[in-house]
């Protein structure tokens, strides 16, 4: 059975950092696309970053040079470091596998249940 | 970056009658060399995470209702619920996985007349 786990929400000043974990079971992280999607209240989804095979990843312009996605093969875990941020990050913030950009793997056919994060003074 | 456009932003439909959904992407999302387009369906209900309904435009996910259907190439699309089921309440999102950065419409409220 497929899971995704979220995880390290929780209420964060602007200008703090914050590290989110997607435990995964049922797949290898090392051989799929997983990805990070974010939902602001009451908002619609908005893909944040992507990493695949050997690393490679991929960021929204939104979150570019202040969000990191990496992955630890061992735990099969994909994380989300998110630094310098800001009000308008306040989102669930989920994961799924998918979000290969011009690949077989490009939908999010499975997604956890989200964890919240809440920039705010 | 590709916009894609729902349409309408929400509707109220009868039980056991159709709902269309459209969506419209600034550009082509139709991959000439294997002729697929790169564009997917999502349902979400209140709380939950979304879910899957569609890929390939027009290929039902596994366990997906068959009043469930998706069409449309190129740019314009279409998401169609026949028989409409009081469970089918929901925002529904289509999603284009041509070309990056991945794009979602702003999503289409769905609610029972």
């Amino acid at each position: 059975e497929v899971r995704l786990v979220e995880s390290g929400g929780g209420l964060i000043q602007p200008g703090g950092s914050v590290r989110l974990s997607c435990e995964v079971s049922g797949f290898s992280v090392s051989r799929n696309f997983v990805s990070w999607v974010r939902q602001a209240p009451g908002k619609g989804l908005e893909w944040v970053s992507v990493i695949y095979t050997a690393g490679t990843k991929y960021y929204a312009d939104s979150v570019k040079g202040r969000f990191t996605i990496s992955e630890d093969n061992s735990e099969n875990t994909v994380y989300l470091q998110m630094n310098s941020l800001r009000v308008e990050d306040t989102a669930l913030y989920y994961c799924a596998r998918g979000g290969g950009v011009a690949s077989n793997l490009g939908n999010f056919d499975y997604w956890g249940q989200g964890t919240l994060v809440t920039v705010s003074s | 970056d590709i916009v894609m456009t729902q349409s309408p932003d929400s509707l109220a439909v009868s039980l056991g009658e159709r709902a269309t959904i459209n969506c419209k992407s600034s550009q082509s999302v139709l991959y000439s060399a294997n002729n697929k387009n790169y564009l997917a369906w999502y349902q979400q209900k209140p709380g939950q995470p979304p879910k899957n309904l569609i890929y390939w435009a027009s290929t039902r996910e596994s366990g997906v209702p068959d009043r469930f259907s998706g069409s449309g190439s190129g740019t314009d699309f279409t998401l169609t619920i026949s028989n409409l089921q009081a469970e089918d309440v929901a925002v529904y999102y289509c999603q284009q996985y041509y070309s990056s950065p991945i794009t979602f419409g702003q999503g289409t409220r769905l609610e029972i007349k």
